[in-house]
């Protein structure tokens, strides 16, 4: 399967403790994106990468968020000292970007359920 | 700046029905419209998508058409099936993708 694929599938943690989680794109994709998705909600963009910069990230990504994407590969998202509000689905997508930045479909992941408890 | 505007749900409708599912945009510029669908327990799929004004994308019996003067993409099928029960999201595409608040559909047999 050469689809968007994110890890864990599930995390349930204290508040107050660090997460981490992967996201593997599609492997000629150059764009990696993160979105938080919360119960009944669209998903709602954090930040994208271009192969390993990240260009553009949300106000919604407080400090306490990190993502990285260190070979242009896979990207990790880190939230430090969580919080029960960061309780909530973070999608993974990629795509590939090759001019017109208004034909940039975006695929997926299943995501990573996080429950802070 | 850019977003999208959905129709509320939950719809409920009985098998064979015909669907609407509302979406309007204000967005800068010429974007992408597109339409996902979340199956339970899943992550979004692309459902169908619009690159220019008039175009219509369709696939799996589902429809929208880009209208520019209404600034709307509505998502149609004429005859729902049970397996067509989902979320469905309306999303246009800047530099980042904008979604609507999603419409939960529920097809009865």
């Amino acid at each position: 399967d050469t689809g968007v694929s994110q890890d864990p599938r599930h995390k349930i943690t204290k508040r107050g403790q660090n997460v981490t989680f992967r996201c593997d794109p599609i492997s000629e994709h150059n764009r990696l994106y993160w979105y938080r998705q919360t119960l009944g909600q669209g998903p709602e963009f954090l930040t994208y990468f271009q192969n390993e910069a990240q260009l553009e990230k949300s106000r919604l990504l407080s400090d306490r968020f990190s993502a990285e994407r260190p070979k242009g590969s896979f990207s990790t998202l880190e939230i430090q000292r969580t919080e029960q509000g960061d309780s909530a689905m973070y999608l993974c997508a990629s795509s590939f970007l090759a001019g017109d930045i208004s034909y940039n479909e975006q695929f997926f992941g299943p995501g990573t359920r996080l429950t802070v408890l | 700046g850019n977003s999208v505007t959905q129709m509320e749900g939950p719809v409920t409708l009985s098998e064979e029905a015909f669907l609407t599912i509302n979406c309007t945009y204000t967005a800068t510029g010429y974007p992408s419209l597109f339409w996902y669908v979340q199956y339970p327990g899943e992550g979004l799929q692309l459902l169908l998508k619009a690159t220019k004004a008039d175009d219509k994308g369709s696939n799996k019996g589902f429809e929208a058409t880009y209208r520019k003067e209404t600034t709307s993409f509505h998502l149609e099928k004429g005859s729902v099936q049970v397996s067509d029960s989902a979320v469905y999201f309306c999303a246009l595409n800047g530099v980042d993708m904008r979604f609507g608040a999603g419409t939960r559909l529920t097809v009865k047999p």
